[in-house]
């Protein structure tokens, strides 16, 4: 079975910090690694993915993540927090070989960050 | 385009009423699937279908009906509603493409109250 972990309920950091927000993941195979964000009284908005390919992947808003096969890790990050930053982020999974739950993505429990002016 | 789309965005219900929340999506996705959404819980897959007229379990199905009668469209049925199924539901569509590069787009949500 596939599971992710965010150990963090909460990340707080000043405006202008380089922010990290971490996931860690458990899949039988190749993972699909994703994160989303979620507004206030908002859906989920995709940021970036990792499917193959470099380890450092690019998202949206100038978020990254590092994908680290040998730490099962997919830390979200960005050089300088804004304010606006400020949201809830799921880290999420899929292992394509898995079978039946190959279509399923799986979500960690999310980390609120918040952006201190 | 308008994406996934939900409704309604806000119910209330009493214990025990039966109520549809419906979903649909006008990106021609064969993937669509129902998450809840509770504090400190993440988001929760209750059904998926991968195309008309297929559709499976996912981790909290009961309580929960769904069928796929048309591609565009993906209802969430509630039989018998309880208390604890006061949650925030969002519906989800994907594509798989090549190497399964997909992304999952979200509804905006639905919020859900039951006394």
């Amino acid at each position: 079975a596939q599971s992710v972990a965010q150990p963090e309920d909460q990340v707080n950091v000043a405006e202008g910090n380089p922010l990290t927000v971490k996931c860690t993941y458990s899949v039988s195979g190749n993972p699909y690694l994703f994160w989303y964000v979620q507004y206030p009284n908002r859906g989920l908005q995709f940021l970036l993915k990792y499917i193959t390919g470099d380890n450092l992947v690019k998202g949206s808003y100038g978020f990254e993540a590092e994908f680290n096969k040998s730490q099962t890790s997919f830390h979200l990050k960005k050089p300088s927090a804004l304010v606006s930053d400020s949201a809830l982020y799921f880290c999420a999974v899929r292992d394509p070989y898995s079978g039946a739950g190959s279509y399923q993505l799986t979500f960690g429990k999310g980390t609120k960050l918040s952006v201190i002016p | 385009n308008a994406g996934v789309t939900q409704t309604p965005k806000f119910q209330v219900l009493k214990t025990g009423q039966s109520m549809t929340l419906q979903c649909a999506q006008d990106m021609n996705h064969e993937y669509m699937s129902w998450y809840r959404q509770d504090p400190g819980m993440g988001l929760r897959l209750i059904h998926y279908s991968v195309g008309a007229g297929i559709t499976d379990q996912g981790e909290v199905p009961n309580g929960y009906n769904v069928s796929r009668s048309t591609t565009e469209d993906f209802p969430l049925r509630l039989l018998s509603a309880a208390p604890s199924q006061t949650s925030v539901y969002f519906c989800a569509s994907r594509s798989p493409g090549a190497l399964g590069t997909d992304t999952q787009y979200f509804g905006p949500g639905t919020r859900l109250t039951v006394l």
